[in-house]
């Protein structure tokens, strides 16, 4: 395994729900990422933390609402969905900024959402 | 715009054979490049990269070539195995601009037995 664990595996939500997502990393990273993985789509940069600090938010809804407590520990506070959100949702962790061959990402096994 | 994209999403290969998959990239800024694979229900493992400065770097049955002059990179996996089946992203970054590595959509290869 890659040592970034993510919760729940898969969810299903109505779009009047609240949910979390977490995301846990074991390698003592300073850096952590949410992206979102929809089919035949690229990777999409959602959130970036850097020591716990938000480095970069790509023009993303205000729906997704990110927290990260420590270094270890990333969220992604879910509310008022729509089904087009529905994708597989990405946590990843680097040593630090910036992305290097020093710094390569590891990311966890995802969180498969479904909006109903 | 600028991006990086893959020339086929679909590679159907027997095992034991080599693979190649490709990817085009448009930013010459691009001094950065790496390929992930992607197995069915685990998020993209890091395979290998390369840097500008370099032309070929070989890892363990794979092998990724760098032609900056048509900005094209492929990766090579000798000797195929089912255990590669997978969807394989190339990714790229700008040394010095954004620090995050811009994907492209991917290509699965299947390795029939």
């Amino acid at each position: 395994e890659t040592g970034v664990t993510q919760t729940p595996r898969h969810l299903v939500m109505g779009m009047t729900n609240k949910k979390s997502l977490k995301c846990e990393q074991h390698l003592g990273h300073n850096a952590m990422y949410w992206y979102k993985q929809s089919a035949k789509k690229p990777l999409e940069l959602m959130f970036v933390y850097s020591l716990e600090e938000r480095v970069e938010n790509n023009s993303v809804p205000s729906r997704f609402s990110p927290e990260c407590p420590n270094s270890s520990h990333l969220f992604l506070h879910l509310h008022t969905l729509q089904p087009e959100d529905s994708a597989l949702y990405l946590c990843a962790s680097s040593q630090d900024l910036p992305i290097s061959s020093s710094y390569e990402q590891y990311f966890g096994p995802g969180t498969r959402l479904t909006v109903t | 715009g600028e991006s990086v994209g893959l020339h086929l999403p679909t590679l159907s290969v027997q095992e034991g054979d080599n693979s190649i998959i490709n990817c085009a990239y448009s930013n010459s800024a691009s001094d950065y490049f790496i390929w992930y694979k992607q197995e069915s229900g685990k998020g993209p493992q890091f395979i290998i990269d390369i840097r500008s400065n370099m032309d070929k770097r070989q890892g363990q049955r794979v092998t990724v070539l760098l032609n900056k002059t048509v900005k094209h990179l492929s990766l090579q996996i000798a000797a195929t195995q089912p255990g590669d089946s997978a969807v394989y992203f190339c990714a790229e970054n700008k040394s010095g601009g954004s620090y995050i590595p811009t994907f492209g959509r991917g290509t699965s290869l299947i390795v029939h037995p």
